[in-house]
């Protein structure tokens, strides 16, 4: 079965301390994983598109990396402000007319 | 400015009722999609279209219907039938399905509460 996982569930950090956030993925013949950030009470905001291992994409203080089975979002110096739930999506194989399978999120706390 | 846009952003249905969320999109996309998001529970696709006059279900679309008669608008009408309908609903486009178009790009969503 196609499933995306996300870990840890929620993650507290000091501001400045880095982390990454995992997501696992079990989905054959990957065509595309993507990354969103979620505020409360909206709707997510695209961050990266990775499409085969060895790939990684940055912005600001993210960067984003692709193997064979997971990617990671690393965040660097996170800020307050980067505090939010990160979305972690794959794009079914085949003709599924660009169905994204979602994991769980990471809620990600940072403190001053 | 390009984006979509969901209206209304609160909306309150008493049981039985019917109500159609709206989805519009000026990206000039081909694909919409509506999602629907609980406490705790990832996103959940409920129908999507790749083009104008077509749709299909999604994991959960029992309980709700579509249409797509124009390529920038895409409501959702959630009906009486849907048995739990308190939720945070998403629409999201992307300009098609093949691999490097598939990025979606959401609205700022509908939390509908059923009194």
């Amino acid at each position: 079965e196609d499933q995306v996982t996300q870990s840890p569930e929620a993650l507290r950090l000091q501001e400045g301390e880095s982390s990454s956030l995992n997501c696992s993925y079990t989905v054959s013949g990957l065509r595309g994983l993507f990354w969103y950030r979620q505020d409360p009470g909206k709707g997510p905001e695209f961050l990266f598109t990775l499409y085969s291992a060895g790939e990684e994409k940055e912005k600001e203080r993210l960067k984003a990396t692709l193997t064979k089975k997971e990617s990671f979002l690393h965040i660097t110096a996170p800020k307050p402000e980067d505090s939010a739930t990160y979305l972690c999506a794959v794009q079914k194989p085949g003709n599924q007319g660009g169905k994204l399978i979602f994991g769980q999120g990471t809620e990600l706390s940072v403190k001053p | 400015d390009g984006g979509i846009t969901q209206s209304p952003k609160y909306l309150f249905r008493k049981e039985g009722q019917n109500v159609t969320l709206s989805c519009e999109q000026n990206l000039n996309h081909d694909a919409m999609y509506w999602y629907r998001q609980d406490p705790g529970q990832g996103l959940r696709l409920i129908y999507y279209s790749q083009i104008v006059n077509d749709f299909q279900k999604g994991d959960i679309a029992e309980g709700y219907s579509v249409s797509r008669e124009k390529k920038e608008s895409f409501p959702l009408t959630v009906t009486s039938a849907q048995k739990n309908p308190t939720a945070f609903y998403l629409c999201a486009s992307s300009r098609g399905y093949a691999r490097k178009w598939a990025e979606q790009f959401f609205g700022p969503g509908t939390r509908l509460t059923v009194l």
